[in-house]
């Protein structure tokens, strides 16, 4: 069985630019969940989608979003992007009546 | 919101030692409580979760245990291996209540001496 796929695995881009991040979740998994890690700190909790909402947000300004797909595909796009974007963006998948997650290995982005 | 504090930060054992690890959560309504590893540039990995219907859990050579009480949680893991060096996260949720985001600790970094 395939795992959660990221990609792409590295980004680099330059501030004020626009960066979109891709999830493939488990199959059969119709939830996703995206989590920021930045350098030396913990995973803080971005956003969750299920069966195509967006269920719940984390303490991130506007110019975080995302979007799921009919497949259960995600995507976070990350507009204006600023110096402290820098970091490993997690995402992760689960089945809604599980509570587990199940993480994908992540994308690097590096904002200059 | 929910606010999860983990110590200590590094931890260096030696092999064949045991390693502990400890949390503490706020919010009383959490009732979730997972354990993830992370290696070096992979994702984080489940290693074991516990509910607060349950006071402890044991798989191998790892153990988690729960005092709702206290509202603290522990991972113990015995007879430790070099490949148990690792960072590893404590995380806290209410999915009964709907909110299914995972509160995490800052994480250790556990290092077995051989």
């Amino acid at each position: 069985e395939a795992g959660v796929t990221q990609s792409p695995t590295h980004l680099i881009k330059t501030r004020g630019q626009q960066a979109t991040l891709r999830c493939s979740p488990i199959s059969g998994h119709t939830s996703v969940y995206w989590y920021q890690q930045a350098l030396g700190l913990g995973l803080q909790f971005l956003l969750w989608y299920d069966e195509g909402e967006e269920r719940n947000r984390g303490n991130f300004p506007p110019r975080f979003s995302g979007r799921q797909f009919p497949n259960y595909s995600s995507e976070l796009n990350v507009n204006a992007l600023e110096l402290e974007d820098s970091a490993l963006y997690l995402c992760a998948s689960s089945l809604l009546n599980h509570y587990g997650y199940t993480f994908g290995s992540g994308t690097r982005l590096t904002v200059v | 919101g929910e606010n999860v504090e983990q110590h200590p930060s590094t931890l260096s054992v030696q092999e064949g030692d045991s390693a502990v690890i400890k949390c503490t959560y706020s919010d009383s309504a959490s009732n979730y409580f997972p354990w993830y590893k992370q290696e070096l540039g992979k994702g984080p990995q489940l290693i074991i979760d516990i509910r607060s219907n349950v006071g402890e859990k044991k798989d191998q050579r790892i153990a988690v245990t729960l005092n709702k009480t206290a509202k603290h949680f522990s991972l113990h893991i015995t007879e430790t291996q070099p490949e148990d060096s690792a960072v590893y996260f404590c995380a806290a949720s209410m999915p009964d209540t709907g909110r299914r985001a995972l509160t995490f600790g800052s994480g250790t970094r556990l290092q077995v001496q051989p």
